[in-house]
């Protein structure tokens, strides 16, 4: 039973190209998270998803994020034209109801 | 709106001590609190589950225990080791299953 798979581990983006990451919730899962942590600071809620469903995108910004979790395959979060202030290391979690969250290693974006 | 509040935001205490990290939260209305550890550079690893029906949980050195009515929990720590450093982060959930996060605790055991 694989935990929750997130892929790439780094990923290096110019300023202005697109970032693609992927998120595999553990197997029974139905709910997914992104969370990003900035340098420094803690765990920030972007959004959060259900099958075919986003259900609370509170927490992205508005312009140039946007995430999706299909039918079938992972989930994925894209960050279009991105800047130096992308920088982050990206997070999924995945739940069942009410059976607490489990987190993938992270994604580690920088973008030079 | 859920804020969650950690205290101390760093810790460093000899080998073998006895230590208790503190989470407070606005919102009493929660489904359930998680706490966490973090090593530098890695994702979370899930360390303790509370449902809100529960008043604590224990694994191992590990005891959480959780108030919803002050808006508290606590992780304690028995007999701390070097490999305990890391940092700690308390998390709830409502309803809607979304993990507020705290600030963490940054904890550093010495040898």
């Amino acid at each position: 039973n694989a935990g929750v798979m997130q892929n790439p581990r780094h990923l290096v983006r110019r300023r202005g190209q697109e970032a693609r990451l992927r998120c595999s919730p553990m197997k029974g899962h139905s709910h997914v998270y992104w969370y990003r942590q900035l340098p420094e600071e803690g765990l920030k809620f972007m959004v959060y998803l259900q099958k075919e469903n986003i259900i609370d995108e509170s927490g992205m910004p508005k312009e140039r994020f946007s995430a999706e979790f299909p039918k079938e395959g992972p989930s994925i979060l894209r960050i279009q034209q991105v800047v130096r202030g992308d920088s982050a290391a990206y997070f999924c979690a995945s739940s069942d109801r009410g059976q607490g969250a489990f987190f993938g290693q992270g994604t580690r974006l920088t973008v030079v | 709106k859920q804020e969650v509040t950690q205290i101390p935001a760093a810790l460093s205490v000899p080998e073998g001590e006895n230590l208790v990290l503190n989470c407070s939260f606005t919102d009493s209305a929660i489904y359930n609190l998680q706490w966490f550890r973090q090593d530098p550079g890695k994702g979370l690893t899930s360390l303790l589950l509370i449902q809100s029906s529960q008043r604590e949980q224990t694994s191992g050195r590990l005891n959480a225990s959780l108030d919803k009515s002050s808006g508290r929990s606590t992780l304690y720590i028995a007999a701390s080791q070097p490999g305990d450093s890391a940092t700690y982060l308390c998390a709830t959930s409502s309803g809607t299953y979304k993990y507020i996060f705290g600030t963490g605790t940054r904890l550093k055991v010495l040898a």
